[in-house]
């Protein structure tokens, strides 16, 4: 069965502080890998896609980075502001399931002054 | 260029009651997507669309139906509301393909009492 699953659960940061979120996946056969950012009370927004051919890709301050061997993934975001409290979902899409997506159920990040 | 819009915002629904839940976009694209968010859980495709006309289910489509008369306009019908189907209801669109950026509405959190 296709998941995806992050780690922490939760995590609370001092402003200006980085942080890093995990995800692992059993998604096969793996397309592609997305990052969402949802505010609450919104939908999500895309911060990022991966091949599984791509290591490493930005967006600002948010850096994502990929191991199709390990299946695992990363969202690494530098300098956090306030704005940045939102939950973070992993998003795997395997070949031949057309444009749907298996979601984690995210990290819900908490940026405090 | 609203990007996709969703109605209502919130609903309460009794036991056995129907409604629809309205989803329309203005970016012409030819994929289409309904998902449920419960809470602590990864968002469910429900059901999705790759044209007008043409329309299959996702991952939990019982107790749902829906529609794709247009291009813009993918409504989400609810017969005989159950409280297993409080959510909160996402649609998104995408272009056509594994590789496009799902676009997501602002959501509907209906709740059945």
């Amino acid at each position: 069965k296709n998941q995806v699953e992050q780690s922490p659960q939760s995590l609370i940061i001092l402003e200006g502080k980085n942080c890093t979120l995990q995800c692992n996946y059993t998604v096969s056969p793996f397309s592609n890998l997305r990052w969402y950012k949802q505010d609450t009370g919104r939908g999500p927004v895309s911060l990022t896609i991966m091949t599984f051919s791509e290591n490493t890709k930005s967006n600002g301050r948010y850096t994502a980075t990929l191991d199709a061997d390990t299946k695992q993934s990363s969202l690494h975001i530098t300098a956090s502001q306030l704005s940045d409290s939102a939950s973070y979902i992993c998003v795997v899409s395997f070949t031949g399931g057309g444009n749907k997506l298996t979601f984690g159920t995210g990290t819900q990040l908490k940026v405090e002054l | 260029n609203a990007g996709v819009t969703q109605t209502p915002k919130f609903r309460i629904l009794k036991i056995g009651q129907s409604m629809t839940l309205q989803c329309a976009q203005d970016m012409n694209h030819n994929y289409m997507y309904w998902y449920r968010q419960d809470p602590g859980m990864g968002l469910k495709l429900i059901y999705y669309s790759v044209g007008a006309g043409i329309t299959d289910k996702g991952e939990v489509p019982n107790g749902y139906n829906v529609s794709r008369s247009t291009t813009e306009d993918f409504p989400l019908r609810l017969e005989l509301a159950a409280p297993s189907q409080t959510s909160v209801y996402f649609c998104a669109s995408s272009g056509t393909g594994g590789w496009y950026e799902q676009y997501f509405g602002p959501g509907t959190r209906l709740t059945v009492t």
